[in-house]
C-alpha cells in the first residue's frame, strides 16, 4: 500500500460548485498533513495544512482530517476556472520528511 | 520571500555522464529536499537533509547521491546518468520545527538523458 493515496482524476466540476478532493494514508502515526496546489508547468505551493481532527477553513478552502479513518480531504467552495490545477496531498514523517501522493487533477468548467 | 534557486531549467546529458544538480536557498532553512516528478507517479522523494552534512534516503535513492557542505546549498549527483533518470527534478526547503513544515520549491530542472 502506498503511503499516501489519491485518485488521479481528472475531477471535473462546473464553475461555482464544490470540489471535493480526497486522500488516504497508511501510517497511523502521521500527525501533520498538507495540501499543495500545482499549476501546469509550475512548482507546487502550499495552500492548507492541518494537524488536528476536524475541519480547518481558509477562505474558499476547507481541509478535513479524520485520523481514525486515516483520511484527509480538501473542499473548494465556489470553484473557479483559476482553481484548475493538480492538488497534492502530503504528510510529514520522521526527520521532517514530506511524502506526497500522486495528485488529483481538478478541472473547473466555466 | 524565500527563494529556492535551481541552477538550470533544462539540462541534456548523455548516458553514463556524471550530472550535478545544484540548489540554493536564501532563508537559512534547516531542511532541504530533492524530489523527482514523473507523469502518473507524482512527486517522489530522492534524498533529504535536516542539517549540514546530514542526509537521509528518501523513497527512491538508487542511482543518486547528495551533498550538503553548506547550509544553503544542497546538491544532487547522478553518478552515471541513465535514460530512466530523465525527469523533472524539484528542490525544496523548509525552516523545520513544529508549524514550520511548509516546503518552498525551486522552479525545477527538466533533465533529459539521451
Amino acid at each position: 500500500q502506498k503511503e499516501v493515496e489519491q485518485n488521479s482524476g481528472p475531477l471535473s466540476v462546473p464553475e461555482g460548485a464544490i470540489a471535493s478532493l480526497n486522500c488516504t494514508y497508511s501510517d497511523r502515526g502521521s500527525q501533520s498533513f498538507f495540501w499543495y496546489r500545482q499549476y501546469s508547468g509550475k512548482s507546487p505551493e502550499l495552500i492548507m495544512s492541518i494537524y488536528s481532527n476536524g475541519d480547518k477553513e481558509d477562505g474558499r478552502f476547507t481541509a478535513q482530517l479524520n485520523k481514525a479513518s486515516q483520511y484527509v480531504s480538501l473542499l473548494i467552495r465556489d470553484s473557479q476556472p483559476s482553481d484548475s490545477a493538480t492538488y497534492l496531498c502530503a504528510l510529514l514523517g520522521g526527520y521532517q520528511k514530506v511524502t506526497f501522493g500522486t495528485g488529483t487533477k481538478l478541472q473547473v468548467i466555466p | 520571500d524565500v527563494k529556492v534557486t535551481q541552477s538550470s531549467r533544462y539540462l541534456v546529458k548523455r548516458t553514463g555522464e556524471k550530472v550535478f544538480l545544484e540548489c540554493v536557498q536564501d532563508m537559512d532553512h534547516e531542511n532541504m529536499f530533492w524530489y523527482r516528478q514523473d507523469p502518473g507517479l507524482g512527486l517522489r522523494l530522492i534524498y533529504f537533509s535536516y542539517d549540514v552534512k546530514m542526509k537521509e534516503k528518501g523513497d527512491i535513492p538508487e542511482g543518486y547521491s547528495v551533498s550538503r557542505e553548506k547550509k544553503e546549498r544542497f546538491s544532487l549527483i547522478l553518478e552515471s546518468a541513465s535514460t530512466n533518470q530523465t525527469s523533472m527534478y524539484l528542490c525544496a526547503s523548509s525552516l523545520g520545527g513544529a508549524g514550520n513544515e511548509k516546503l518552498f520549491f525551486g522552479s525545477g530542472t527538466q533533465l533529459s538523458v539521451l
